[in-house]
């Protein structure tokens, strides 16, 4: 069973910028969600999409946002880029989500540097 | 809101020696709590998760887990570390708020490094 893919693996953007980052999720795994990962701030969780609609969302501006697709596959999208956003991007996929306590299967991550 | 406090953001150990990776957390309500662990360049894999019952979890590579809720933590521990402990190793509470909304927070990682 192929794992979850996280596409592109590196970006450079400028500030101001916006940028779409991918997610394929496990076969069946209908829960994607996404995390910010920073050396300063560690791991925070962003948003989390089950069959197409948001479910829960973190502490994070509305520059960052999301969408499933009907093959639970998900995009994340950060518009009007910051400096600060430079982080590893991860996502990570489950069967029934985050509501279940069920096991995350993580991706590689992107890794997002912002000039 | 919850908040994860991994006291120590750097642990090293000698090779075959035991290691304890220490969490507190701060919510008194019912949460869920896991250990996930990162290899370089990879993504986060789950070490071992308390749910209910037993307070102490076992899980995989020889890692275990004491839930303590009186002292509101969820150490991590091994008995005998080997070379490809070499990770870093987050602690994580998963805590519901109400109906359909919960909370997944991650504290700040501890890096164990295994010396050989």
């Amino acid at each position: 069973k192929a794992g979850v893919t996280q596409t592109p693996r590196y970006l450079i953007k400028t500030r101001g910028q916006q940028v779409t980052l991918s997610c394929s999720p496990i076969s069946g795994h209908r829960s994607v969600s996404w995390y910010q990962q920073t050396p300063g701030q560690g791991l925070q969780f962003l948003f989390e999409y089950f069959s197409e609609t948001q479910r829960n969302k973190g502490n994070f501006p509305g520059r960052f946002s999301g969408r499933q697709f009907s093959n639970s596959r998900s995009e994340m999208n950060v518009s009007t880029l910051e400096l600060g956003d430079s982080a590893l991007y991860l996502c990570a996929s489950s069967l029934t989500g985050l509501a279940t306590n069920e096991k995350l299967f993580f991706g590689s991550g992107t890794q997002l540097s912002v000039l | 809101a919850q908040s994860v406090t991994q006291l120590d953001s750097q642990v090293p150990v000698f090779e075959e020696a035991p290691v304890e990776l220490r969490c507190n957390y701060s919510s008194s309500v019912s949460v869920y709590l896991f250990w996930y662990v990162q290899y370089p360049n990879q993504g986060l894999q789950l070490l071992l998760k308390y749910l209910s019952g037993s307070t102490l979890v076992k899980g995989i590579n020889g890692f275990e887990a004491e839930f303590n809720k009186s002292q509101t933590s969820f150490h991590l521990r091994k008995p005998s570390v080997h070379i490809s402990d070499t990770a870093e190793y987050f602690c994580a509470v998963s805590e519901h708020l109400r109906a359909g909304s919960y909370q997944l927070t991650f504290g700040k990682g501890t890096k164990l490094s295994v010396i050989p």
